[in-house]
């Protein structure tokens, strides 16, 4: 398997669940990110990991709880979501290098919170 | 502190047509540029990116970009659009002089629209 890879595609859950996303790449990256994309707005950068330690977290909410065990794994746990948090979560992995840094997504997971 | 500018939430075009979609970015350090597209349930494609050197670059699928630092653009075309073309684009931003962990800052995206 190549690539960046996301489980589960498509995941609905109640507001009081505890779920977890999960991300894997196989592409020898060493930076990992979390993007959160709602219909009608622009991509947003949740968390960014580099060599394993979080980097960025842009004012998200602590009901979401990102982990990075190693470079080439990625974890977003959910918890106590609301309605408004159903969005496209789009994993990406990239080389800390300078010239490049392009990311690699993954097909996403589709979240619905009812 | 970047930003990205797509004009145009929608663009139509005929099949066999010109496609031109306009990306004006704002960046405090050097810019890494980059075109994505997005088919429908599915994840973000790397299209191009200009990192540096030469200022025209060429992609996948036939597209191709142009950095302009005197007008802050990165505009996409492609010489004959294809109904295959039909998808989301997003324009993204990051900042050249980091070490490519900084995250990407991305435009909100033209969804291209082919006529039969």
């Amino acid at each position: 398997e190549t690539g960046v890879t996301q489980t589960p595609r498509h995941l609905v859950m109640g507001m009081t669940n505890k779920k977890s996303l999960k991300c894997e790449q196989h592409l020898g990256h060493n930076a990992m990110y979390w993007y959160k994309q709602s219909a009608k707005k622009p991509l947003e950068l949740m968390f960014v990991y580099s060599l394993e330690e979080r980097v960025e977290n842009n004012s998200v909410p602590s009901r979401f709880s990102p982990e990075c065990p190693n470079s080439s794994h990625l974890f977003l746990h959910l918890h106590t979501l609301q309605p408004e948090d159903s969005a496209l979560y789009l994993c990406a992995s990239s080389h800390r290098q300078q010239g490049r840094a392009e990311a690699f997504f993954g097909q996403g997971t589709r979240l619905t919170v009812v | 502190a970047q930003s990205v500018t797509q004009l145009g939430s929608h663009v139509s075009v005929s099949e066999g047509a010109l496609v031109l979609l306009r990306c004006n970015y704002s960046s405090s350090v050097p810019p890494y540029l980059f075109w994505y597209v997005q088919y429908p349930n599915q994840g973000l494609q790397l299209l191009l990116k200009y990192t540096t050197g030469a200022t025209l670059v060429k992609g996948i699928n036939g597209f191709e970009a142009e950095f302009k630092k005197s007008e802050t653009s990165f505009h996409l075309t492609k010489p004959s659009a294809h109904m295959s073309d039909a998808a989301e684009y997003f324009c993204a931003v990051t900042g050249g002089s980091g070490g490519g962990a900084d995250g990407l800052t991305f435009g909100k995206g033209t969804h291209l629209i082919i006529q039969p």
